[in-house]
């Protein structure tokens, strides 16, 4: 068990639809990062916060959000879902954003 | 961004040990060098990390040239856990240092045979 958790572990909704992801970091780790992963493109950096400050964006769609709140929670919004938009979605969380990381076991989106 | 190159699997037998091989020929001086592994249908694991000295832990031994262009995860006994996709990364900060990409690659598919 990482300590970061990430809920709900199971989605399935229809195209057109928005969904909120939510992870809740390790104690004590300031940085939460976003990962997507689908079988034909591997592990996806979509965006980083530290401390409640968005610190990366990687390929994230502008349909696509998140956000970091005061007690270090995150949540990441998909909205306009597409079947493209299955996949897995990692949340990982540090202490600070140079040292390793420790990721959640995930949440399957599955678009229909 | 800095770049790795991993072969894209490999084969190994249980309780032999495991030499996991990364070249990154363009790493610059304040790059980390970080393993992760992931295990099927679970979220990547942090395995070890470094920066010029070789390290080890409980999970693995990192062994770092001296010119840090490659570097090797050692397995010292496989197990049939060990079976997973294994990532070298470049943690590599911004200009200023007020951030670090981890960026994953394809890694190498580790295969365990008992």
């Amino acid at each position: 068990d990482s300590g970061v958790t990430q809920t709900p572990k199971h989605l399935i909704t229809a195209t057109g639809q928005r969904v909120t992801l939510r992870c809740s970091p390790r104690s004590g780790d300031l940085s939460v990062y976003w990962y997507q992963q689908s079988l034909d493109q591997g592990l996806q950096f979509l965006i980083q916060y530290y401390n409640g400050e968005e610190r990366a964006k990687g390929n994230i769609l502008e349909r696509f959000s998140a956000q970091q709140f005061p007690d270090l929670h995150s949540e990441l919004n998909l909205s306009s879902l597409e079947l493209g938009d299955s996949a897995l979605y990692f949340c990982a969380s540090s202490v600070r954003i140079n040292t390793e990381a420790f990721f959640g076991q995930g949440t399957r989106l599955t678009v229909v | 961004d800095a770049k790795t190159t991993q072969p894209n699997s490999m084969e190994s037998n249980e309780e032999e040990p495991v030499h996991l091989p990364c070249n990154h020929s363009t790493i610059s001086g304040t790059d980390y060098i970080h393993w992760y592994r992931q295990l099927p249908s679970q979220g990547p694991e942090y395995v070890i990390h470094g920066l010029t000295s070789n390290v080890n832990n409980r999970m693995a031994s990192l062994a770092i040239a001296e010119d840090r262009k490659s570097s090797t995860l050692i397995l010292h006994r496989a197990t049939l856990r060990d079976a997973a996709v294994y990532y070298c990364i470049l943690r590599v900060p911004n200009s200023g240092g007020s951030n670090y990409k981890l960026t994953f690659g394809k890694g190498t598919l580790l295969t365990v045979n008992p």
